[in-house]
C-alpha cells in the first residue's frame, strides 16, 4: 500500500531564516505531487504541483520554491521566511486512473 | 484560486442525529471527493464519486454526485463524537494534471 511521509512534524523558525520541508511517498511510482498551505481554520491553498522529476508548477507567487529531485521526493524551500509563511503545510500525492489526492500528516510551521 | 461553495460553514449537532452538508460549483467536475480533517492532521479521503447521479456509502457516510455534475452531497447518519472535524469537498476536472478544487469546509461539532 502507499504511504506518504512529511517531516518535520512541527517547526519554529525566526523571520529571515531558510526553510526546507520534505515529503516522500512509498508504494507508488511516478505520482503527481502537491504542496498545500492551510491557515488556521481555513481551506487549502495549492502552492506547487509536480507531474515528474524536475517538473514544478507554481500556483501562487511567493517567496517559497519547490523541487523534485527524485520520483517520490518533493521538497518545499525558502531562502528567507516571512511571518506570513506560518501555517500548516500539507503534501499530497495522486496517481492511478482517477487521480484522487492523498495527503500526508502535515508540518506545522511557526515563524517568529 | 477558485473554491467550491460548501454549506453549512459550521454546525453543532446532538450525538445520534443525522448530518447533511453540500457543495456547489459553477463548473462541471468529472469526479467529486469528500475528505475529513481532524485537528492537526492531514485530510483523509472518505468517499470518491465518479459518475453523475452516483450514490456511494462508506459505513455511516453516504455521498452523492449531483446529476448536473455541479454539486455533491454528504450525509452522516447517527453521528458519534469522533465525527467531529472539518469536512471538505473537492472536485476534479479532466486532463493529465488533475488539478483539484477544494471546498471551503464544513466544521462539525457533535454534542455528546
Amino acid at each position: 500500500s502507499q504511504t506518504i511521509h512529511q517531516w518535520p512534524a512541527t517547526l519554529v523558525q525566526p523571520v529571515g531564516s531558510p526553510l526546507s520541508l520534505e515529503c516522500t511517498v512509498e508504494g507508488t511510482s511516478n505520482p503527481n505531487l502537491y504542496w498545500y498551505r492551510q491557515a488556521a481554520g481555513r481551506g487549502l491553498q495549492l502552492l506547487f504541483y509536480s507531474v515528474g522529476i524536475g517538473q514544478i508548477s507554481s500556483e501562487v507567487p511567493q517567496n517559497l520554491s519547490a523541487s523534485r529531485p527524485q520520483d517520490r521526493q518533493f521538497i518545499l524551500s525558502s531562502k528567507k521566511l516571512l511571518l506570513s509563511d506560518s501555517g500548516f503545510y500539507l503534501c499530497a500525492w495522486a496517481g492511478g486512473s482517477q487521480y484522487e489526492q492523498y495527503f500526508g500528516p502535515g508540518t506545522r510551521l511557526t515563524v517568529t | 484560486g477558485q473554491q467550491l461553495n460548501q454549506s453549512p460553514q459550521s454546525m453543532f449537532i446532538q450525538e445520534g442525529e443525522d448530518v447533511s452538508m453540500n457543495c456547489t460549483s459553477s463548473s462541471i467536475f468529472n469526479t467529486w471527493l469528500w475528505y475529513k480533517q481532524d485537528p492537526g492532521e492531514g485530510p483523509v479521503l472518505l468517499i470518491a464519486l465518479y459518475k453523475a447521479g452516483e450514490l456511494t456509502s462508506n459505513g455511516r457516510l453516504t455521498a452523492q454526485f449531483g446529476i448536473t455534475r455541479k454539486d455533491s452531497f454528504l450525509n452522516i447518519s447517527a453521528s458519534i463524537p469522533s465525527d467531529v472535524g472539518i469536512y471538505f469537498c473537492a472536485g476534479l476536472g479532466s486532463g493529465g494534471y488533475q488539478k483539484v478544487t477544494f471546498g471551503t469546509g464544513t466544521k462539525l461539532q457533535v454534542i455528546p
